[in-house]
């Protein structure tokens, strides 16, 4: 079965740091593209980048660029989320997404459980 | 940037009605466009790409029409479980880039 799981929900103070992550089974994760998708509380889905395992390609929202960092661990079938230091504004559920290919044509079609995050002093 | 608007924010139905959802691109973006559906608390859920394609498991009830700005999304005899937030997507393949509509939530009347 292909599936992404994703890390826990997190509880943060403002200024703090924090990394989650995304892993990948049931498929050659180095070879699809994922993203990252964020969704705050009562809002609809923003998407904020993409990553390709293969060599760490990595395409940015503007709109988050410099904001967090995604990267990915090989090794380990892993993309990650991070945030140097949080503010409130960051609190929100994200999701990790594969971009697969149905009958030839790119879809985003298997995606995490997500990971809430709190942000609150 | 292109810029995906979906109407109505809200339609309040009946099971067994039939719906259509609606969502435009603010240029072209020939049938580059995905339907999602979201339950509260769980993740998008795949109905259709290549704006009308049903994904592997999609019921025949959920078709999808439309292509270059103007696309919809009918669902044929609502039923229970299909009472959600519907999202579209476009998709621009290089380099990989998404944007989403702000949703059309579909609810009981």
């Amino acid at each position: 079965e292909v599936q992404l799981v994703q890390s826990g929900a997190e509880a943060k103070k403002p200024g703090q740091s924090l990394k989650i992550s995304c892993q990948g089974s049931g498929y050659n994760f180095a070879n699809y593209w994922v993203a990252w998708v964020r969704q705050m509380p009562g809002k609809g889905l923003e998407w904020m980048g993409f990553i390709y395992p293969v060599d760490s390609d990595t395409r940015y929202n503007p709109s988050f660029e410099g904001q967090v960092t995604i990267s990915v661990d090989k090794s380990t079938d892993t993309a990650y989320l991070q945030w140097a230091r949080l503010q409130a504004s960051d609190t929100a559920t994200y999701y990790c997404a594969r971009r697969g290919r149905i009958s030839g044509m790119y879809v985003v079609d298997v995606w995490g459980q997500g990971t809430t995050v709190t942000v609150s002093s | 940037e292109i810029v995906m608007t979906q109407s109505p924010a809200t339609l309040s139905v009946s099971p067994g009605d039939t719906v259509t959802l609606s969502c435009r691109a603010s240029q072209s973006i020939s049938n580059g466009l995905a339907w999602y559906l979201q339950k509260t608390g769980q993740p998008p859920k795949l109905l259709i790409y290549a704006a009308s394609n049903r994904a592997p498991g999609v019921p025949d009830r959920f078709s999808g029409s439309g292509s270059g700005t103007e696309f919809t999304l009918t669902i044929s005899t609502l039923q229970s479980e299909d009472f959600a937030v519907y999202y579209c997507q476009q998709y621009r393949t290089w380099p990989p880039a998404l944007t989403f509509g702000g949703g059309t939530k579909v609810e009981i009347k």
